[in-house]
């Protein structure tokens, strides 16, 4: 069955360090998205993204938060300057359409640690 | 986001007992679902309601989609020890966009 896959699984980084988190969805879906989860706190909206363009945002996605599709397969977060306030696990979601019935997927995760 | 109301917190049963719980909004969502975490992973769809009034079953689970579409609830029944994680429900539409706003989850424990 074909899944949403996110690379590291963890990562450790500097406060005020730049980091890029990386989310293969799942091939034939077209919205994608990013949310996050601090420990023992519920799963947060922070984007999405169709067509080369970010379609809605929380505001958590503030101007250090950006997100990008590289290649045919890629799909990134970039945080520019990591606080320590970041630490969360970080979960890509993709899905065909908006309109339900269709539903988003959730890839397994990406621990971010900022000391 | 809009605020959901998930209950109970937390729930330590044995195995075989039924489980419920519930969530409410202040809001109305167009879509309701239903979704399971275990530990150090990513949320898994459980169940996905698309309509005011709409019960739907997935083995052991039910989940209802509140006439109100403001609440659901979910219900397992007979548990067993691989149920344990943490179930989220999230609302989706009506008026807050396609992106998913989730409860806080119900820990379940389920000793054997």
């Amino acid at each position: 069955e074909p899944e949403v896959t996110q690379t590291p699984s963890h990562q450790v980084t500097q406060m005020g360090q730049e980091v890029i988190l990386r989310c293969v969805p799942i091939s034939n879906h077209l919205y994608f998205y990013w949310y996050r989860q601090i420990l023992g706190q519920k799963v947060e909206f922070l984007v999405s993204f169709y067509n080369n363009e970010i379609s809605e945002k929380s505001e958590i996605f503030d101007d250090q938060f950006s997100v990008e599709r590289p290649d045919g397969s890629n799909f990134t977060l970039k945080i520019r300057s990591t606080k320590l306030e970041d630490s969360a696990m970080y979960f890509c979601a993709s899905s065909v359409s908006l309109s339900p019935p269709d539903t988003q997927y959730f890839g397994p995760g990406t621990r971010l640690t900022v000391l | 986001g809009q605020q959901l109301n998930q209950s109970p917190q937390s729930m330590f049963i044995q195995e075989g007992e039924d489980v419920s719980m519930n969530c409410t909004s202040s809001s109305i969502f167009n879509t309701w679902l239903w979704y399971k975490q275990d530990p150090g992973e990513g949320p898994v769809l459980l169940i996905a309601l698309y309509k005011a009034g709409e019960l739907t079953s997935n083995g052991r689970l039910t989940a209802q989609f509140g006439i109100t579409r403001k609440d659901s609830f979910l219900n397992i029944s007979a548990s067993i020890p691989s149920d344990v994680g943490i179930y989220f429900c999230a609302g989706q539409g009506g008026g807050s966009g396609y992106a998913l706003n989730f409860g806080k989850g119900t820990s379940l424990l389920v000793t054997p």
